[in-house]
C-alpha cells in the first residue's frame, strides 16, 4: 500500500524559503501514470492544488504561484520536494503531498500523506 | 480557472437522515470524448487528510459505504449520504480535474442536528 510523508520545518520566517519533503513508500516514485502533487489548505478555508510532478521530472504549477514555487524529484531517496520562495503570512497552511491514479483520472487524488503545518511569522 | 461552488457552507442533519450536498462548476467539467465527469468528492475530518469518497462523479472509491453517491453532469454536481451515521461529521469538498489549475469548493460542514 502506498503511502506518503511530509517532513520539513514547521515555522518559516516572512521573506524566506519554504522547503518541504514528501517521503513516498510501498511504490517506486519513478513509475509512469502517476502525479505527485502538493497542496495546501489554509486555515479554515478550502484546498489549493499548488502542482505536480511525474515521470521524468516534468511539472506542472498553479498560475497563482508559478513564480514562487519548484518542484522536485529525487528518485534516489523516492522523494519529491516542495520549494516556496519570499513567503509571507498568507502562505501559512497545512500542506500536504498526494497521489493521484490512472483508473481515476490526472488530478483526482486517492492517496494523501498526513499534512504539515507550516506558519509563517517572524 | 473553473470556480467551484458547494452549497450549503454548513449542514447539520439529524443521524438516519439524507444529507444533501451540492457543488457546481463555472464552466462544464464533462469530457465529452470519454463522457465522464471531471468531479471528485472529498472526506476530511479533524486532524487528518481528505479523503476520496466518489471520482468521476459517481463512482464509489473503494471501501467507502454505499449510503454515499454521488450524481450529477456538466456543472452541477451533488453528494447523497444516506442514512447519516455519527462517523459521517467531517467537512465534505468537490473538486474538478477538468482544466488544470485544479480547483475545490469552499468545502460544506456537515454536523448532527
Amino acid at each position: 500500500q502506498v503511502q506518503l510523508q511530509e517532513s520539513g520545518p514547521g515555522l518559516v520566517k516572512p521573506s524566506q524559503t519554504l522547503s518541504l519533503t514528501c517521503t513516498v513508500s510501498g511504490a517506486s516514485i519513478s513509475r509512469r501514470g502517476y502525479h505527485y502533487s502538493w497542496i495546501r489548505r489554509h486555515p479554515g478555508r478550502g484546498l489549493e492544488w499548488i502542482g505536480y510532478i511525474y515521470y521524468g521530472g516534468n511539472t506542472q504549477y498553479n498560475p497563482s504561484l508559478k513564480s514562487r514555487v519548484t518542484i522536485s524529484l529525487d528518485t534516489s531517496k523516492n522523494q519529491f520536494s516542495l520549494e516556496m520562495r519570499s513567503v509571507t503570512a498568507a502562505d501559512t497552511a497545512v500542506y500536504f503531498c498526494a497521489r493521484d491514479d490512472d483508473s481515476s483520472g490526472i488530478g483526482s487524488f486517492d492517496c494523501w500523506g498526513q499534512g504539515t503545518l507550516v506558519t509563517v511569522s517572524s | 480557472d473553473i470556480v467551484m461552488t458547494q452549497s450549503p457552507d454548513s449542514l447539520a442533519v439529524s443521524l438516519g437522515e439524507r444529507a444533501t450536498i451540492s457543488c457546481k462548476s463555472s464552466q462544464s467539467i464533462l469530457n465529452s470524448s470519454n463522457n465522464k465527469n471531471y468531479l471528485v468528492w472529498y472526506q476530511q475530518k479533524p486532524g487528518q487528510p481528505p479523503k476520496q469518497l466518489i471520482y468521476w462523479a459517481s463512482t464509489r472509491e473503494s471501501g467507502v459505504p454505499d449510503r454515499f453517491s454521488g450524481s450529477g453532469s456538466g456543472t452541477d454536481f451533488t453528494l447523497t449520504i444516506s442514512g447519516l451515521q455519527a462517523e459521517d461529521v467531517a467537512v465534505y469538498f468537490c473538486q474538478q480535474h477538468f482544466d488544470r489549475p485544479f480547483t475545490f469548493g469552499q468545502g460544506t460542514n456537515l454536523e448532527i442536528k
